[in-house]
């Protein structure tokens, strides 16, 4: 399929604000994902945006959408401790009937 | 609401056996969809269910297979396993289809199947 691509590693410090930054392929893609795993947990959906926007804010997060550079990001403010896990960044569209598509997963270090 | 409920959480079969993994949709769900995620990788998406027919498909031979009950349960069945089938294998539960079957999916905690 399609590629979906993330840095693999990001460190912040608690307080900070992180930017985990996704790439995609599929210009067809219709929602873009971000997912959070927990060691031993499953997947959290975090948020999702639809290609038509450009920006969507959900309390500390906040995705960032540039559909011509095929590019999204997730910034999270005053990251703490707890937000330590891993981020995936997703896409689907009509072409897959919708099916996840995920890239490999940014790990997420927050040091006090 | 005990959410989406994965059983096993962990196995252990031999290359060459079968496995089959469960899964309980969140109550109000009927669509169920299966993901391999292998080691340092994101989830693959195997297959959905929904109306107790597949119908979508990923890049996945026919080793894999499943079913959906009446009661909007589902297996996931693997064939002849290889080592390589060795990864979590996570469920998730929606509403309906299209879109909005991944829009509001919710993910169970996953087995982790260990071939050997």
């Amino acid at each position: 399929g399609e590629d979906v691509e993330q840095s693999l590693f990001l460190s912040v410090r608690e307080g900070d604000s992180s930017v985990i930054n996704c790439t995609y392929t599929d210009s067809s893609s219709t929602y873009l994902y971000w997912y959070k795993q927990e060691p031993g947990a499953g997947l959290q959906l975090l948020t999702y945006i639809f290609s038509n926007m450009d920006m969507k804010q959900d309390q500390r997060l906040t995705v960032l959408l540039n559909k011509k550079d095929k590019h999204l990001s997730l910034r999270i403010a005053d990251t703490q401790t707890g937000d330590s896990a891993i981020y995936f960044c997703a896409e689907s569209n009509s072409n897959s009937g919708y099916a996840l598509n995920f890239g490999k997963g940014t790990s997420l270090l927050v040091t006090p | 609401d005990a959410g989406v409920t994965q059983s096993p959480t962990h196995l252990i079969k031999t290359r060459g056996q079968q496995v089959t993994l469960r899964c309980s949709p969140k109550s109000g769900h009927d669509t169920v969809s299966w993901y391999q995620q292998a080691l340092g990788q994101g989830p693959q998406f195997i297959f959905q269910y929904y109306e107790e027919e597949e119908r979508q498909r990923g890049n996945f031979p026919d080793r894999f297979s499943g079913h959906q009950f009446p009661n909007y349960s589902s297996e996931l069945n693997v064939n002849a396993l290889l080592l390589g089938d060795s990864a979590l294998y996570l469920c998730a539960s929606s509403s309906g289809q299209g879109a909005g079957a991944y829009t509001e999916a919710f993910f169970g905690q996953g087995t982790r199947l260990t071939v050997v």
